[in-house]
């Protein structure tokens, strides 16, 4: 089915350890974003690709990188997992830098980090 | 401030009421609106996109009022299957400079029979 794929879906980690969260679309869609959510805090949104080409630096990037590694696929490391990185990461998908017309988002992935 | 606020909730409203939600975004330039609904433990959905002259879809009216910077959501004849939680949406409106879509913190609805 076309949409957004993240993987893996459920993982835990000691702290220290890093790992790398996978996303690719199969919808064409020019720009993607990773987010994070947790409980009363809303989805805040960590970096952003809006090409191919392109990263920057959303609201909370600090302990993060990222990798557009080809139009389909943006990636999230987390070199060092600290127990404040627990929470649930969502990839999304845009036609367009703009977002005129919403966002496609992953099924997630749950993080705990102990 | 924040881009978005919303009505935190929760709602809890037996089925069949009508039920409304509210929010108001900060940014006089932002061009596209949205609601999306997200279940429990779930990603996050496009309910409707939300547009200046107001739109429907089923039981489902968004309004929008640029002037005050509001956005409304009214749900008739709720359904069990409407418990969720209802994230507003907004655009930056920057135009072709970088954009994105901030969104509310969302209200949680209940729908009990």
């Amino acid at each position: 089915n076309a949409g957004v794929t993240q993987t893996p879906k459920f993982q835990v980690l000691k702290t220290g350890q890093s790992m790398t969260l996978q996303c690719a679309q199969d919808m064409n869609h020019n720009s993607m974003y990773w987010y994070r959510q947790d409980p009363g805090m809303g989805l805040r949104l960590i970096y952003y690709s809006a090409s191919e080409g392109t990263t920057d630096k959303g609201e909370v990037p600090n302990g993060y990188n990222v990798s557009r590694l080809n139009k389909r696929e943006f990636s999230l490391r987390l070199e060092s997992a600290a127990p404040s990185q627990t929470s649930v990461y969502f990839c999304a998908s845009s036609v367009e830098h703009t977002a005129l017309y919403g966002y496609t988002f992953g099924s997630g992935t749950r993080l705990t980090v102990v | 401030r924040k881009e978005v606020e919303q009505d935190p909730g929760p709602f809890n409203v037996p089925e069949g009421a009508t039920v409304a939600f509210n929010c108001t975004y900060s940014n006089s330039a932002s061009q596209s609106f949205f609601w999306y609904r997200q279940d429990c433990r779930k990603e996050p959905k496009l309910l409707m996109s939300v547009y200046s002259s107001g739109n429907e879809d089923g039981r489902f009216t968004a309004q929008l009022n640029r002037a005050s910077q509001y956005i409304s959501l009214l749900i008739r004849d709720s359904k069990l299957s409407d418990s969720a939680t209802y994230l507003c949406v907004v655009n930056d409106g920057r135009g072709s400079t970088l954009g994105r879509l901030y969104f509310g913190r969302g209200t949680q609805l209940t729908v009990w029979p």
